[in-house]
């Protein structure tokens, strides 16, 4: 079974410029999260999007913004890119809601964007 | 605010040994916690969670953690490591009621030497 699938798994951009991030969760999740993290921290959390809908949103500016389409793949988009920007941005899928019954908890992580801002 | 505090940032030990990590969280409701596991070269994934119920619980590959509430910590241990389980661990809470977000430690990285 395919897990979560990120793209790309690489990129290098510069100062300013704009990134799309995309993810396809695992299938049967409904549930889209996106994290960033950067060298020697834990992941923080960005955005949550369940049903085409953002949920959660964490302390980011709004460079940051994300979509989830009706497949319930998701993009991460941010603009006018900074240094600290540079990160491993992780997606992860789950398959309820916090609002739908019991949720687990548990997420299922892609390897990963690496992005470096130069 | 929600925070986890994981102490050790690196853990270096010889197969067989006795692992003990520790995670102290900061939040003052419920709280649903877990650790995860990242193994060299591959993505994040669940080692074990607790949600209610025995505060002892167990995980995959012989892990288990203690939920103490009184000390909000949440301890990964296992009885004898081995060298496959070099890895960065990390803890994680999810305290708000209702919310998906994971917050979470900063990781210990762990070495074992065969």
């Amino acid at each position: 079974d395919a897990g979560v699938t990120q793209s790309p798994t690489h990129l290098i951009k510069t100062r300013g410029q704009h990134v799309t991030l995309r993810c396809s969760p695992i299938s049967g999740h409904k549930s889209v999260s996106w994290y960033q993290q950067v060298l020697g921290q834990g992941p923080q959390f960005i955005f949550q999007y369940y049903e085409k809908e953002e949920r959660g949103r964490g302390n980011f500016p709004d460079r940051f913004s994300a979509r989830q389409f009706p497949n319930y793949s998701s993009e991460l988009n941010v603009n006018a890119l900074l240094l600290g920007d540079s990160a491993l941005y992780l997606c992860a899928s789950s398959l309820t809601n916090s609002g739908q019954g019991v949720h687990t908890g548990e997420l299922f992580f892609g390897e990963g964007s690496r992005l470096t801002v130069l | 605010a929600q925070s986890v505090s994981q102490h050790n940032h690196h853990v270096i030990l010889s197969e067989a040994a006795s692992l003990e990590l520790g995670c102290n969280y900061s939040y003052g409701g419920t709280v649903n916690l877990f650790w995860y596991v990242q193994y060299p070269g591959q993505h994040l994934q669940l080692l074990l969670k607790y949600f209610s119920g025995d505060p002892l619980v167990k995980g995959i590959k012989g892990f288990e953690a203690e939920f103490i509430k009184s000390k909000f910590s949440f301890n990964l241990r296992k009885p004898s490591v081995q060298w496959s389980d070099t890895a960065e661990y990390f803890c994680a809470v999810n305290g708000k009621e209702g919310a998906n977000n994971l917050f979470f430690g900063t990781g210990t990285r762990l070495t074992v030497i065969p």
